[in-house]
């Protein structure tokens, strides 16, 4: 069974550029959720998933968006970089609401702001 | 609302000591509580999660964890460590409708000498 595919592994960006990165959830997976891992904050979330439609949103400013396509694939877009969203994304796939089933990440994508 | 405290962000052991990573959750409804193992350069890998059913979870690798809902606690143990157990080790909690929002401690830091 594969697990959740995050693409690309690693990015480097221009500040003032904007970035999109990939997530494919484990088959038959519907929601999926992304987090930001700073050295300074930890990990914290951005957004989840479900069904294409998004349910709940961290504390994140209006650059960071994502969306969720009917196969369940997942993309989130940052735009304007700045030099403090050098971060590791994660992306996370559960079959329903994470809490009970259980949440599997992906290795992260590493974008460095330049 | 849920948070999470674990005590010591650096552990050091010795090979073949026991292992002790503790973690205390706040959560004003039942939670669910899990234990993910993140190697340098990779994604949360869980190592177990507790769903209401039995208070002491067993998960990979030989660690298990037991909750306690009067201490509010979930630490993870290992009887004894080994060196391909040094990592960073991270509890999170949720609670049912929290639509992808687990709430990660700041994670601690293993270390194994031999």
């Amino acid at each position: 069974k594969a697990g959740v595919t995050q693409t690309p592994r690693y990015l480097i960006k221009t500040r003032g550029q904007q970035v999109t990165l990939s997530c494919s959830p484990i088959s038959g997976h519907r929601s999926v959720s992304w987090y930001q891992q700073t050295p300074g904050q930890g990990l914290q979330f951005l957004f989840e998933y479900f069904s294409e439609t998004q349910r709940n949103k961290g504390n994140f400013p209006g650059r960071f968006s994502g969306r969720q396509f009917s196969n369940s694939r997942s993309e989130m877009n940052v735009s304007t970089l700045e030099l403090g969203d050098s971060a590791l994304y994660l992306c996370a796939s559960s079959l329903a609401d994470g809490g009970n089933y259980g949440y599997t990440f992906g290795s992260g994508t590493r974008l460095t702001v330049v | 609302a849920q948070s999470v405290t674990q005590l010591g962000s650096h552990v050091s052991v010795s090979e073949g000591a026991l292992v002790l990573l503790r973690c205390n959750y706040s959560s004003s409804v039942p939670p669910y509580l899990f234990w993910y193992v993140q190697y340098p350069n990779q994604g949360l890998q869980l190592l177990l999660k507790y769903t209401s059913a039995a208070t002491l979870v067993k998960g990979i690798n030989g660690f298990e964890a037991e909750f306690k809902k009067s201490e509010t606690s979930f630490h993870l143990t290992k009887p004894s460590a080994h060196m391909s157990d040094a990592a960073e080790y991270f509890c999170a909690v949720s609670v049912w409708g929290s639509q992808g929002n687990l709430i990660f401690g700041k994670g601690t830091k293993l270390s194994v000498k031999p």
